[in-house]
């Protein structure tokens, strides 16, 4: 079965600041989907960044990036120039490619505080 | 282009009785897909459908139901409610079917269920 896991449960960044979220995960399969969602407050999972395994080249959304390690099964998040408006619970997500099915492997999430 | 609503947001059942949860998809979106958050389990699958068909069902008891109407509406109901129910319902959306390479869900804002 796969799993996905998120070893920092709380991290803190200064504005204007980088930060990097860890998150690994276990698959036995070749093609999968790995993401990012972001949920504030009001709990709405928005999406960060998504990388399909297929693809060597690490994803990349404004001051959003990954850094995705397929052998070693590694996903980590990178934000750049930190705003308070990250703040947020950040959540690591897996999904087959060839299974068809959504469902999403959830990690049990990182709480990201910005410091002003 | 509204995205996913879900209703009720907030809802408070007695331990017994039952519920009925309502999620409208992104227009033209076809697959909706359920998701229970709780501070303990985190984000876990519920079910998934396509076009009116349930794809795919997680672990949860036969309790949990579901199903998606002739224009993409879905609903999910939990009967005999029971304490640990009392979690956040999120429901999500996507254009085409899960076989569909490289499709993204979106998420509802989700509804809380309380019980007591």
């Amino acid at each position: 079965a796969q799993t996905v896991t998120q070893s920092q449960p709380e991290m803190s960044v200064q504005e204007a600041e980088t930060v990097t979220l860890s998150c690994t995960y276990d698959t036995s399969e070749s093609d999968y989907y790995l993401f990012w969602y972001k949920q504030p407050p009001s709990r709405q999972m928005i999406l960060v960044i998504r990388q399909e395994a297929y693809k060597q080249q690490n994803a990349t959304e404004n001051r959003f990036s990954v850094n995705f390690q397929k052998a070693a099964k590694s996903f980590s998040l990178k934000i750049s120039d930190s705003q308070l408006g990250d703040a947020a619970m950040y959540f690591c997500a897996y999904r087959r490619a060839t299974s068809g099915t959504y469902k999403y492997i959830f990690g049990t999430g990182t709480r990201l505080k910005v410091l002003a | 282009k509204a995205g996913v609503t879900q209703t009720p947001r907030y809802l408070i059942k007695t331990r017994g009785q039952q519920v009925t949860l309502s999620c409208s998809p992104i227009s033209g979106h076809r697959s909706v897909s359920w998701y229970q958050q709780t501070p303990g389990q985190g984000l876990q699958f519920l079910f998934e459908y396509f076009s009116e068909t349930q794809r795919n069902k997680g672990n949860f008891p036969g309790r949990f139901s579901g199903r998606q109407f002739s224009n993409s509406r879905s609903e999910m109901n939990v009967s005999t409610l029971e304490l640990g129910d009392s979690a956040l319902y999120l429901c999500a959306s996507s254009s085409v079917g899960p076989r569909a390479s490289g499709n993204t869900i979106y998420f509802g804002e989700g509804s809380w269920l309380t019980v007591v």
